[in-house]
C-alpha cells in the first residue's frame, strides 16, 4: 500500500539553527513528492514539490529538499531556521490518476530562542 | 488576488442536524477536493471532483455528502450520520492532475 512517513513527530530547534526533517515514501514507483507547512488553524501552504530531474529542490522561505531514489526519501532542509517557522509540516505524495494525495503524519517544528 | 475561500471559519453543529461547510475558488481550477485534519494526524480525503457535475468518493466519505454545479464552488455537507464529526475542514483544488493543490484555511467544526 501506498504510505508517507514523518518518523518525528516533534522538532525543538533553537533560532538560527539548521533543520532537517525526514520523509519516507513506500511503494516502488516513484511519485510526486512535495513538503507544505501549516500554521497552526490555518490552511496548508507549498513550500516546494519534485517530480523529476534535478535531485535537489529549492523552495519557499529558503527551504530546500533532496530526493533521493535509493532511499526512497524526501528530506527537507533549512540551514538557518527563524522563530517563524515554527509549525508543523507534511510530506505528501501522489502516485494516482486525479492527484489523490497520501499525507504524512506530519513533524511539529518547535523553535527556542 | 486568486484563492480559496472557506466559510464559515468556526461551525457548532447540534446533534441530527446537517450542516454544509462552503468552499470557493476564483483560481479557475477544475479540480476541488475536501480533507478532514483530526488532531495529531495528517489529512484524510472525503470527496474530490475533477470537472463540473462530477465528484468521487474519497477515503471516509460516508456521512458526508457533496455537489459541484459551478466551477467555483464544492461545498461539504456533513450529515447526520457522520457520528463523529468534530474536526478541522480543509479544502484544496488544482490546476490539473498531479499538480500542486492550493488551500483554504479551512473550518472548524464542533458539536454542541
Amino acid at each position: 500500500a501506498q504510505s508517507v512517513t514523518q518518523p518525528d513527530i516533534h522538532i525543538t530547534v533553537s533560532e538560527g539553527a539548521s533543520l532537517e526533517l525526514r520523509c519516507n515514501y513506500s511503494y516502488g514507483a516513484t511519485p510526486y513528492l512535495f513538503w507544505y507547512v501549516q500554521s497552526p488553524g490555518q490552511g496548508l501552504q507549498l513550500l516546494l514539490k519534485y517530480f523529476s530531474g534535478d535531485t535537489l529542490v529549492q523552495g519557499i522561505k529558503g527551504f530546500e529538499a533532496e530526493f533521493k531514489r535509493s532511499q526512497s526519501s524526501f528530506n527537507l532542509r533549512k540551514p538557518s531556521v527563524h522563530w517563524s517557522d515554527a509549525a508543523e509540516y507534511f510530506c505528501v505524495a501522489t502516485w494516482a490518476a486525479g492527484n489523490k494525495l497520501t499525507f504524512g503524519g506530519g513533524t511539529r517544528v518547535l523553535v527556542k530562542p | 488576488d486568486g484563492g480559496i475561500t472557506q466559510s464559515p471559519k468556526y461551525l457548532f453543529r447540534k446533534e441530527g442536524q446537517n450542516v454544509t461547510l462552503s468552499c470557493e475558488q476564483n483560481l479557475n481550477h477544475d479540480a476541488m477536493y475536501w480533507y478532514r485534519q483530526d488532531p495529531g494526524q495528517g489529512l484524510r480525503l472525503i470527496y474530490y471532483s475533477q470537472i463540473v457535475n462530477d465528484f468521487q468518493k474519497g477515503d471516509i466519505a460516508e456521512g458526508y455528502s457533496v455537489s459541484r454545479e459551478k466551477k467555483e464552488s464544492f461545498p461539504l455537507t456533513v450529515t447526520s450520520a457522520q457520528k463523529n464529526p468534530t474536526a478541522f475542514y480543509l479544502c484544496a483544488s488544482s490546476v490539473e492532475e498531479n499538480q500542486p493543490q492550493h488551500f483554504g484555511d479551512g473550518t472548524r467544526l464542533s458539536i454542541l
